[in-house]
């Protein structure tokens, strides 16, 4: 099955810095890849989201990149401010199952004032 | 207003009891989930159910059970026989094809004293 890496698991920046978060995944099956933040105590939100048809998608200041033949996906956040701070998950899901959706272990973006 | 409703937000039970989470969607969606969410760990499936009246395990099903009677609902029941039941628990729902996305509840914080 699909395995999910997420890299770094904390991340600090300060506010008007840009923060780049890094996943991996396992299964060449997998097709739809989108990016989750959740603040405290809530459930996740997407926050944008990517498919194996495209290499590079932006909303504003949240662009995700894919790289299909290194089987790796990147998140960045430019100009980042204090309400970007939160949980981000990656996930991955196979074109045969949105069942066989697989999340990252998450990565803590705090965005120092 | 559509979305997904996840209660009670916080839940206390005794050891060797079962509780019951629910999880209420009118979004119309066919398929919902049940994920467990742990600290430093990503999502990780219990249950998830692509039309109403069949439900599927998902990775750590083990001591869990659901049900689908109907479209709108799908209520996880953790019973005594989940070793280790305190954790965030978080249901979510798609409309059910492959590669789309997965609309999450605010989530349910279950401690056993």
């Amino acid at each position: 099955g699909e395995n999910v890496e997420q890299h770094p698991s904390t991340l600090s920046v300060q506010e008007g810095d840009s923060a780049v978060i890094k996943c991996t995944y396992s299964d060449s099956a997998s097709n739809y890849f989108p990016w989750y933040k959740q603040e405290l105590g809530k459930g996740p939100q997407l926050i944008i989201d990517i498919r194996s048809n495209v290499g590079e998608k932006k909303d504003q200041r949240i662009a995700v990149t894919l790289n299909k033949t290194a089987k790796h996906f990147s998140l960045h956040i430019t100009e980042t401010q204090p309400e970007d701070s939160a949980v981000y998950f990656c996930a991955a899901s196979s074109m045969y199952n949105n069942n066989d959706m697989r999340f990252g272990a998450g990565t803590r973006l705090t965005v120092k004032p | 207003d559509g979305g997904i409703t996840q209660s009670p937000k916080y839940l206390f039970r005794k050891e060797g009891q079962n509780v019951t989470l629910s999880c209420e969607q009118n979004l119309n969606h066919d398929a919902m989930y049940w994920y467990r969410q742990d600290p430093g760990q990503g999502l990780r499936l219990i249950y998830y159910s692509q039309i109403v009246n069949d439900f599927q395990k998902g990775d750590i099903a083990e001591g869990y059970s659901v049900s689908r009677e109907k479209k709108e609902s799908f209520p996880l029941t953790v019973t005594s026989a989940q070793k280790n039941p305190t954790a965030f628990y978080l249901c979510a729902s798609s409309i059910g094809a492959a590669s789309t996305e997965a609309f999450f509840g605010q989530g349910t914080r279950l401690t056993v004293v």
